[in-house]
């Protein structure tokens, strides 16, 4: 049973440039969360998606956007790339019924803006 | 406005002892806790949570204990194994999203 994939792992940008991340759940699961986490500091909520839709999102800007697919996979894109962007992306998998259920984290993809 | 507080940036304990890992919050809607554990280069990895309603939730060597009144929960890893080195999250989960409030963690070591 396969569980949460994210690719890349690692990425360089440069400040201005635009980003997609990708993410495939675990087997099963219908939702999807993305999470930034900065140095030193525990994940951010940026969104969450369902049903090809974004459900709830936390305090990050409209740069931020993303993309869920008919088979649960789901894209983050960051237009507009800033320093402070730098950051290790956390994709979350669940199942939106699950009330106590816990997110299923993948490994994450580290991204550096230059 | 941190919702979610892990004052204890470390912690060392030996190994076979007990570790105890500490977590304030401050929002009482938050309905469920999860304890996480984050090694280097991997994402979060569940441990254990509970639900607003219960005081304690044991599996195996883990033990969360959580007090409403005083907004405050702890894990509590007995004994304690090198391999339990690691940063640990605490999290809160609400609203109809279910989404997760991190605190900023707590880096265990376990000395052998």
């Amino acid at each position: 049973d396969a569980g949460v994939t994210q690719s890349p792992t690692h990425l360089i940008k440069t400040r201005g440039q635009q980003v997609t991340l990708r993410c495939s759940p675990k087997s099963g699961h219908d939702t999807v969360s993305w999470y930034q986490q900065a140095l030193g500091q525990g994940p951010q909520f940026i969104f969450q998606y369902y049903e090809e839709e974004e459900r709830q999102r936390g305090n990050f800007p409209d740069r931020f956007s993303g993309h869920q697919f008919p088979n649960y996979s789901s894209e983050l894109n960051v237009n507009a790339l800033l320093l402070g962007d730098s950051a290790l992306y956390l994709c979350a998998s669940s199942f939106l019924s699950g009330r106590g259920g816990a997110q299923y984290f993948g490994p994450g993809t580290r991204l550096l803006v230059l | 406005d941190q919702q979610v507080k892990q004052n204890s940036p470390s912690l060392s304990v030996q190994e076979g002892r007990i570790s105890i890992l500490n977590c304030d919050y401050t929002n009482s809607m938050f309905d469920y806790f999860l304890w996480y554990k984050k090694y280097p280069a991997e994402g979060p990895t569940f441990l254990i949570s509970i639900s607003s309603i219960k005081d304690k939730n044991e599996d195996g060597r883990f033990t969360v204990f959580l007090n409403k009144s005083a907004k405050h929960l702890s894990l509590h890893i007995v004994p304690s194994q090198p391999g339990d080195s690691a940063v640990y999250f605490c999290a809160a989960l609400t609203g109809s999203a279910r989404q997760l409030t991190f605190g900023s963690g707590t880096q265990l070591t376990v000395l052998p």
